[in-house]
């Protein structure tokens, strides 16, 4: 089945650690996308990738950090910069620019 | 500045009932709309995708695209109790691949 996976589905951090979560995608999709979504709010973006080894910061790019070393994969470092990382984060993939962009199931990050 | 615009609700409609969620934008330039589907707790899944004026059905939903009023719904005919969910509104910004999403309007499906 194709699809998008993102792992683990919770994840607890503590103060001061940096954290990685994990978005592979067999769709053969170009595009992929990061974002944060809080309690009552939209989705707001976080990072996003077109190629391999290319990657955009979006709208609050501050305290994460990616890499896209292969077309399936896009893991995000949430780090300690992050000061209030507790969020729901969607991980996305499209075609290319502009197309229908297609979500993961998320995973849940809190702060111990 | 980016603006996806939905009343954030709740919208509560009747079992049967036809439900009518409304999304406004402010990019003049946009093309294409989304309309996400989000479960409480789940991801969004894609329901409908618009991107001439005019109207689109699929199924029991039907969305419909005004270019001049910048405006764009989803119409849910039918409405079930398994429809309640929040609803996004999403446009490309500016010309980007960048998605700009609403806020979400939550619908209540009363049985």
């Amino acid at each position: 089945d194709g699809g998008i996976t993102q792992s683990p589905k919770y994840l607890f951090r503590k103060e001061g650690q940096n954290v990685t979560l994990s978005c592979e995608q067999n769709l053969n999709h170009d595009a992929m996308y990061w974002y944060r979504q809080d309690p009552g709010q939209g989705l707001r973006l976080i990072y996003y990738s077109q190629i391999v080894n290319d990657f955009q910061k979006g709208d609050i790019a501050e305290g994460y950090s990616v890499s896209r070393e292969k077309k399936e994969s896009f893991p995000l470092t949430v780090t300690s910069a992050q000061k209030n990382p507790t969020a729901f984060y969607l991980c996305a993939s499209s075609m290319q620019r502009g197309e229908t962009q297609y979500f993961g199931p998320g995973t849940r990050l809190l702060v111990l | 500045q980016k603006e996806v615009e939905q009343n954030s609700g709740p919208l509560s409609v009747p079992e049967g009932a036809i439900a009518s969620l409304n999304c406004t934008y402010s990019d003049r330039v946009s093309q294409s709309f989304f309309w996400y589907r989000q479960y409480s707790g789940k991801s969004p899944e894609l329901i409908m995708s618009i991107y001439s004026n005019g109207d689109k059905e699929d199924g029991r939903f039907t969305a419909q695209l005004n270019k001049a009023s910048q405006y764009v719904s989803l119409l849910i005919r039918d409405s079930q109790p398994s429809d309640s969910a929040t609803y996004l509104c999403a446009t490309p910004w500016a010309g980007s691949y960048q998605l700009t999403f609403g806020k979400g309007t939550k619908l209540s499906v009363i049985p």
